[in-house]
């Protein structure tokens, strides 16, 4: 199975300012057809997870433009800038290149 | 307008079958991959299994022997039937649209 590790674990944000969150794959989740099967989710407190970024960089419908991703074939960040408060809660990054499909174990965010 | 709904009890005996249904509306069962993907209280994503679009199923390896996925199309439902049920089978499900739109997830409590 292929392994989602997140980093970090946690993050505290003044809002306004920007965050990073990391997620490293123990495999290459570059297809040969060119698209990188990594996806970022936001569970907000008490929710079901919502789609943030499609195919490592691709914004989903209604996302705000705050929110960016980017990355190698193993490596991948997830960007937001200037953090509001509805953007607290836990994101995950995930990848649907192969079965079984896997999750990193989260990264929590909170506002200073 | 996309919608998932999924449905049933929210108790269980132990190595007692959970049978779940997700009901969708706004697709047709024929155009996106349904997956199951769990989450015990304060715990992360676990990808269960799914239905792909031509009626195929992938499960999770971990629990393939307990695990059953199928569809009712024209009902526009995805049933999970899983058996043998033991408490850390407790958890949210989830009925997810190739992750792009996910239902309210249902609370399955297993008791011993």
């Amino acid at each position: 199975d292929i392994v989602m590790t997140q980093a970090p674990l946690s993050v505290s944000v003044t809002p306004g300012e920007s965050a990073s969150i990391s997620c490293r794959s123990s495999k290459s989740l570059l297809h040969s057809n060119g698209i990188t099967y990594v996806y970022w989710y936001l569970q907000k407190p008490g929710k079901s997870p919502q789609l943030l970024i499609y195919r490592m960089s691709n914004l989903a419908s209604g996302v705000p433009d705050r929110f960016s991703g980017s990355g190698s074939e193993t490596d991948f960040t997830l960007k937001i800038s200037r953090v509001e408060a509805e953007d607290v809660g836990i994101y995950y990054c995930g990848q649907l290149l192969e079965n079984p499909l896997t999750f990193g174990a989260g990264t929590k965010l909170e506002l200073k | 307008q996309v919608q998932l709904k999924e449905s049933g009890p929210g108790l269980v005996q132990a190595s007692e079958t959970l049978s779940l249904t997700c009901t969708v509306s706004g697709f047709s069962l024929t155009s996106y991959h349904v997956s199951w993907v769990r989450q015990p209280p304060g715990k992360g994503l676990e990808w269960m299994g799914r239905i792909r679009s031509g009626g195929s199923t992938d499960y999770n390896s971990a629990l393939k022997s307990r695990l059953s996925i199928s569809r009712d199309t024209s009902k526009s439902q995805v049933l999970l039937k899983m058996n043998s049920l033991q408490t850390e089978d407790t958890a949210i499900y989830y009925c997810t649209a190739d992750t792009y739109y996910w239902g309210q997830g249902v609370m399955v409590t297993v008791s011993s």
